[in-house]
């Protein structure tokens, strides 16, 4: 069965500095991959995905990933942080024909000032 | 605006109550789902439906029930058989099942069992 590991629970990035977010997964094959935003209270927003091709995935905010086949990696990066990216940060993997995501357990990205 | 709309925001059970969560949709999706949050759990797939008069149970299903009579709408009921049911519950829909399609959230549902 497919797993999604984000190491980092928490993270502080000052406003303006690069971020880049970091999600393993486990899966035999080639996975689909998701990253999803959630502010304080809300629904999940799609940031990107990754099926095929490109590994260098451009996605909404500014947001992109890359997926690197050889580390089981997707990390989220972004060049320079604004404090409306406050919020928590969902990697999710999906496989198989039945659109069940896996999700990972969040990182929550802090931004100061 | 299409989307996805959970009522209520809030709410609190007494325990032994059962209590519906309302989600409806106007993307015309065909797929809808519900899932459960938990803090830092991440989200975990309560119940699935890939077309109306239809659904699956994903892999928290006990303590729960669903209905899909209408497309646009996917009910959740929190039955006092749920022995944890404090959480945040989200329900998302897509235009079908298969890996690869967009998953929309809605905005979720708080639930307080008092």
């Amino acid at each position: 069965a497919q797993s999604v590991t984000q190491p980092d629970i928490h993270i502080t990035v000052s406003e303006g500095a690069s971020l880049e977010l970091r999600c393993n997964y486990s899966y035999g094959a080639t996975p689909y991959l998701f990253w999803y935003v959630q502010s304080p209270g809300q629904g999940l927003q799609l940031l990107l995905k990754y099926f095929s091709g490109d590994t260098l995935v451009q996605g909404i905010k500014g947001f992109e990933a890359e997926f690197k086949r050889s580390q089981s990696s997707f990390n989220l990066r972004k060049p320079s942080v604004h404090w409306s990216d406050a919020a928590e940060y969902f990697c999710a993997v999906g496989a198989g024909g039945f659109q069940k995501l896996v999700f990972g357990t969040g990182t929550r990205l802090l931004v100061s000032p | 605006d299409g989307g996805i709309t959970q009522s209520p925001k809030y709410l609190f059970r007494k325990e032994g109550q059962n209590v519906t969560l309302s989600c409806e949709q106007n993307l015309n999706h065909d797929a809808m789902y519900w899932y459960r949050q938990d803090p830092g759990q991440g989200l975990r797939l309560i119940y699935y439906s890939q077309i109306v008069n239809d659904f699956q149970k994903g892999d928290i299903a006990e303590g729960y029930s669903v209905s899909r009579e209408k497309k646009e709408s996917f009910p959740l009921t929190v039955t006092s058989a749920q022995k944890n049911p404090t959480a945040f519950y989200l329900c998302a829909s897509s235009t079908g099942t298969l890996t690869g399609n967009t998953i929309y959230f809605g905005e979720g549902s708080w639930l307080t069992v008092v």
